[in-house]
């Protein structure tokens, strides 16, 4: 069964960085496009960031564009994230979400990673 | 500020039906799916390419598309149904997802 297991989450300063990983398992990774989507407290659900089955193409949401760089290594099933110059507004539970028949179909979540931006 | 429109909140009773919408006009053109999430949870998807279930959703969950609005409907709801709701389809111009502000849903 498909699998997704993200890391990296915890406490961090305003203007630090952070890097999320998501390891995946139980599909062909290489073949589907793969997001980020981030969950404020008590808010709804936001997209952040995806990236083409090969990696060839990355697309941002205006709010973390310049900040947030996503990237993968299909040899390793590994999508990560790396969150530069964070904010308090950064603070959410972050989603790894694999897409499924095409790239903007939601396929599977993985649990979330708590990123809280504090000082 | 969402792309894509939902009530943001409904109730049912027990074992009747209700349907939930989301307006949006890259609907029109592009396929919507609904995620459902509990307190505490991830989000799961109970709906995608606008009709549909994914292997062991229950059949009470189906979808549908008229439009610009894609709707989900429970048929007989559960008290496990208790859940809010997500829709997501595509921008109609940019390279990105965009998520409907959602529906939390009240069992009676």
């Amino acid at each position: 069964q498909v699998q997704l297991v993200e890391s990296g989450g915890g406490v961090v300063q305003p203007g630090r960085s952070l890097r999320l990983s998501c390891a995946a398992s139980g599909f062909t990774f290489s073949s589907f496009a793969m997001h980020w989507v981030r969950q404020a407290p008590g808010k709804g659900l936001e997209w952040v960031s995806f990236t083409l089955y090969d990696g060839s193409n990355n697309y941002y949401a205006d709010s973390v564009k310049g900040r947030f760089t996503i990237s993968r290594d299909n040899s390793k099933n590994m999508l990560y994230l790396q969150m530069d110059s964070l904010g308090v507004e950064d603070t959410a539970v972050y989603y790894c979400v694999c897409s499924q028949s095409n790239w903007y179909t939601i396929g599977y979540w993985g649990q979330g990673a708590l990123v809280t931006v504090s000082s | 500020s969402s792309e894509l429109t939902q009530d943001p909140a409904v109730s049912v009773a027990l074992g009747q039906t209700v349907t939930i919408t989301c307006q949006g006009p890259s609907l029109r053109n592009y396929f919507a799916t609904w995620c459902q999430q509990k307190p505490g949870q991830a989000p799961i998807v109970v709906i995608f390419g606008n009709t549909n279930r994914p292997s062991g959703i229950p059949d009470r969950f189906s979808g549908s598309r008229s439009g610009s609005t894609a709707s989900l409907t429970i048929t007989g709801a559960q008290a496990e149904d208790e859940a809010d709701y997500y829709c997501s389809s595509r921008d109609s111009s940019f390279s990105r997802v965009v998520f409907g502000g959602g529906t939390k849903v009240t069992v009676l």
